[in-house]
């Protein structure tokens, strides 16, 4: 496609249920990245893929935060037993490695 | 720890005036600087800047970097009601390859 893709746009989730959010990167892209931005504030990185390997999950702030890209394309992110607190706008980049991260359009979490 | 910060956090104009938008950073193994616009969810990507003191321009837009006392300024001149938008500045990290944003600057042109 011409620019990164994700989906669901919107999510309402009960606290305590499990949500699956997800990222197509813009194709050839290698590099994939998930940050979390709070109302009123900028993104927050939370991990980065390089092809389908997790190079760096140092952001993801907690183990109930999870993601893959099995196939070096498209990737998930996964929280479980959602809280309250992880009510965000999830954002997915992609780069060909040193450009730009260009990013899509998110995914509104509200947990209830 | 690694920090971005932007000023001024907010700013209303009236169209046709020029403005200008601060950015610094405090970020370890700094590769480039980064400027993005917000309207609604996507941030879009305006400028990459790697260099010192080599001005980037697009249109109305310009930008700089100075890398010895670690800030960036965006200029905007003759704004529109279009530019109407939270402006965003991000430090990219060398090897690590993720960005560290600051909080934004929310610009409000009013016709």
């Amino acid at each position: 496609g011409a620019g990164v893709s994700q989906s669901p746009r919107y999510k309402v989730a009960k606290r305590g249920q499990d949500v699956a959010l997800r990222c197509d990167p813009i194709s050839g892209h290698v590099s994939l990245f998930w940050y979390q931005q709070a109302l009123g504030q900028g993104p927050e990185f939370l991990t980065y893929f390089q092809n389908e390997a997790q190079l760096d999950k140092s952001g993801l702030p907690s183990d109930r935060f999870f993601a893959e890209r099995p196939e070096g394309s498209v990737s998930t992110l996964k929280i479980q037993r959602t809280q309250q607190e992880d009510s965000a706008v999830y954002l997915c980049a992609s780069s060909l490695g040193g450009s730009p991260q260009y990013f899509g359009p998110g995914t509104r979490l509200l947990v209830l | 720890e690694d920090k971005v910060v932007q000023s001024p956090l907010s700013l209303v104009v009236h169209e046709g005036d020029t403005v200008t938008l601060n950015c610094s950073y405090e970020v370890t193994n700094f590769r480039s600087l980064l400027w993005y616009k917000q309207e609604k969810k996507a941030p879009t990507f305006l400028f990459m800047l790697t260099s010192s003191g080599i001005e980037k321009k697009s249109g109305r837009l310009s930008s700089i970097l100075d890398k010895k006392e670690l800030f960036s300024i965006l200029n905007i001149t003759a704004t529109q009601t279009g530019d109407s938008a939270v402006y965003l500045c991000a430090g990219l990290i060398q090897g690590a390859q993720k960005l560290v944003f600051g909080q934004g600057t929310r610009l409000t042109i009013n016709p």
